[in-house]
């Protein structure tokens, strides 16, 4: 089964807008993190926003917020005021504390935003 | 400026060579990892090093070769045994291996095989 669930190959939003990301993940260990990244063209993965298991609240860095529900296993990414900018592939990803990855980095597929202007 | 640096961006290979990647870093992180990515796919585990002279496999090792001998740097060696090299190698470094611990990636390198 797979860790990380991104069912958005491809998503669109006009300049401005918000726009959700979906996020589903399968873990039973007590403590995981929960990251997403941003990829442009140019390949390198950026560092967006990290909620944690435990977190109560969830997690806002700027235009992005993380909205956690533990129950439901999802930890979807939203962008508020979208900007030309935001184009790029999104990845979803999580780190186990028994994780059978070595506890390490479990990427989903990713999804791609397109902005429109 | 600290950050994660990697060289070359591009790098042609022919069959049965290894080629080796650098991986350098300024932030003082402990942990070093090597990602493997394919088109259309997320990224996957190569090896991971915790701390210096110390390395682990990932997922997909077999092909691959590593080093720490200091703490800002940590090369992939892709051997001649790795059946499909052709792929975008990312670096990535965190303060400590702990699972909460955010890893930062560097811009990457893109081999292909001739």
């Amino acid at each position: 089964a797979q860790k990380i669930t991104q069912t958005q190959p491809g998503m669109f939003v006009q300049e401005k807008e918000a726009v959700t990301l979906d996020c589903t993940y399968d873990t039973s260990d007590p403590s995981y993190g929960l990251f997403w990244y941003k990829q442009p063209s140019s390949g390198e993965m950026i560092f967006l926003i990290y909620q944690g298991s435990y977190d109560q609240q969830n997690a806002t860095e700027g235009r992005y917020s993380l909205n956690f529900q533990k129950a439901r296993k999802s930890a979807n990414l939203v962008i508020s005021a979208s900007q030309l900018g935001d184009s790029a592939m999104y990845f979803c990803a999580m780190r186990e504390l028994y994780g059978g990855s070595q506890g390490n980095l479990i990427f989903g597929k990713g999804t791609k935003l397109s902005v429109k202007p | 400026d600290g950050g994660i640096t990697q060289s070359p961006k591009y790098l042609f290979r022919k069959e049965g060579q290894n080629v080796t990647l650098s991986c350098e870093q300024n932030l003082n992180h402990d942990a070093m990892y090597w990602y493997r990515q394919d088109p259309g796919q997320g990224l996957r585990l190569i090896y991971y090093s915790q701390i210096v002279n110390d390395f682990q496999k990932g997922d997909i090792a077999e092909g691959y070769s590593v080093s720490r001998e200091k703490k800002e740097s940590f090369p992939l060696t892709v051997t001649s045994a790795q059946k499909n090299p052709t792929a975008f190698y990312l670096c990535a470094s965190s303060i400590t291996a702990v699972h909460t611990d955010t890893q930062y990636f560097g811009p990457g390198t893109r081999l292909t095989v001739l």
